[in-house]
């Protein structure tokens, strides 16, 4: 079964704008990693998250990380065309299981030019 | 390009038929993984292997299913019989031992069952 769950399934936005993209996951983790993978291919690593952070910053990538909730957004500023592409959490709850990655079902984001 | 590279990226076959994937992981990582993921989900671990030695398999891995790492280097899953269930793309990725939630996937290979 997937720990992480993506808010909303799909989202199509003008270029130029913002996008955010949230994931609710259910047990304690270590880190939250989000990937992007573009359609059929494979999947690309943008940035992880320990559980002890709560914001980090890569580019006009913004992620945030609330324990308390079990939550994290990532959000995507000043979008560009080349940002179409499935987004997925992906957790791991440490230590001898941190290999162990466990992923969400996905925002499908679409940037219209 | 020192990337994780897998082969063939798409493969098509008839039920029952047996087929096999290919995975070369980057050159200095200790670990291997394969993921399955179908169409609209996330990938879903299937197993994983620590230089040759396969660690762990999924309860998704049926007794069809065989995956090696001979020399520790390249990885093999192979299906056997295949099913229309086993569509998918299967997903390698490798990773440091110490840094395992670290993992660099390949392109994939999608595996199309008719």
């Amino acid at each position: 079964s997937q720990q992480g769950e993506e808010d909303p399934q799909a989202l199509s936005i003008q270029e130029g704008e913002n996008a955010t993209m949230n994931c609710s996951y259910k047990t304690s983790i270590n880190n939250l990693q989000w990937y992007r993978q573009n359609s059929g291919r494979g999947l690309v690593h943008l940035i992880l998250i320990r559980s002890n952070e709560r914001e980090k910053h890569s580019g006009r990538l913004r992620v945030t990380l609330d324990t308390s909730k079990k939550s994290s957004s990532l959000l995507i500023t000043a979008s560009r065309a080349a940002d179409t592409a499935s987004y997925f959490c992906a957790t791991d709850v440490g230590g001898g299981s941190n290999y162990k990655l466990t992923f969400g079902k996905g925002t499908l984001l679409t940037v219209n030019p | 390009d020192t990337g994780v590279s897998q082969d063939p990226r798409h493969k098509i076959t008839k039920r029952g038929q047996n087929v096999t994937f290919r995975c070369d992981p980057i050159s200095e990582h200790n670990r291997l993984y394969w993921y399955r993921q179908t169409l609209g989900q996330g990938p879903e671990f299937l197993t994983y292997f620590q230089n040759e030695a396969q660690l762990e398999k999924s309860r998704l891995l049926s007794d069809r299913f065989s995956a090696e790492r001979p020399k520790g280097s390249f990885s093999t899953l192979e299906i056997q019989r295949t099913e229309q269930g086993d569509s998918a793309m299967y997903l390698c990725a490798s990773s440091l031992a110490h840094m395992a939630y670290e993992q660099y996937f390949g392109p994939g290979t999608r595996l199309t069952v008719t």
